[in-house]
């Protein structure tokens, strides 16, 4: 089974700039989330999918973000404009929801200049 | 609101060494708890989980105790080896099932 694969690995881009990071969960999971780690702090929850609907988007830290899964399958993470402080590493993780583990994408390094 | 704590990195060891890396948490209730590795290059995966006090998990040789008392779940490892080498992350779930996530301790560990 495949795992969970984020795209891309890197993008560098310039403050006031746009991106928009992909996450493509396992297949059959209906939980999707978003974390993000600034560089040797914790990571940090954004927000949690189930099917195509946000169940929990507190995480999210301003609407500069913007989170979407239409069709309940991949997911979309664009940030419009970035900014400095959003540099770090976006991980994605899915799973088949209640206790049951997740599973996560090898992360997207983001780095705004 | 609920936290991990964990103790500052990089941890350096030589091979077979023992390991302790150390975990506290403070939640509004009794949650799980969870140890994941993150390999270089690779995403975090579930090392080994604990949900009620005094479970201990354990997977790979790594092992790790539910204690209330201390509001601790510390990683510990007989005997190091070098591809034992990445982050460790200490996250509890509440409720949820979301996991909060400590800061990580980078472990290196030398022939």
């Amino acid at each position: 089974e495949a795992g969970v694969t984020q795209f891309p690995s890197h993008s560098v881009i310039e403050k006031g700039q746009t991106v928009t990071l992909r996450c493509d969960p396992i297949s059959g999971h209906d939980n999707l989330y978003w974390y993000r780690r600034v560089m040797g702090k914790e990571i940090k929850f954004l927000l949690h999918f189930v099917k195509e609907s946000k169940q929990d988007e507190s995480g999210m830290p301003n609407n500069r973000f913007l989170a979407e899964r239409t069709g309940g399958t991949y997911s979309t993470l664009k940030v419009q404009p970035a900014e400095l402080e959003d540099s770090g590493v976006y991980f994605c993780a899915s799973s088949q929801g209640g206790d049951s583990p997740l599973h996560f994408g090898n992360g997207t390094r983001l780095t705004v200049t | 609101g609920n936290s991990v704590t964990q103790m500052e990195g990089p941890v350096t060891l030589s091979e077979e060494a023992f390991l302790t890396i150390n975990c506290t948490y403070t939640a509004t209730g009794y949650p799980s708890l969870f140890w994941y590795v993150q390999y270089p290059g690779e995403g975090l995966q579930l090392l080994l989980k604990a949900t009620k006090a005094d479970d201990k998990g354990s997977n790979k040789g790594f092992e790790a105790t539910y204690r209330k008392e201390t509001t601790s779940f510390h990683l510990e490892k007989g005997s190091v080896q070098v591809s034992d080498s990445a982050v460790y992350f200490c996250a509890l779930t509440l409720g949820s099932y979301i996991p909060t996530f400590g800061r990580g301790t980078s472990l290196i560990v030398h022939p």
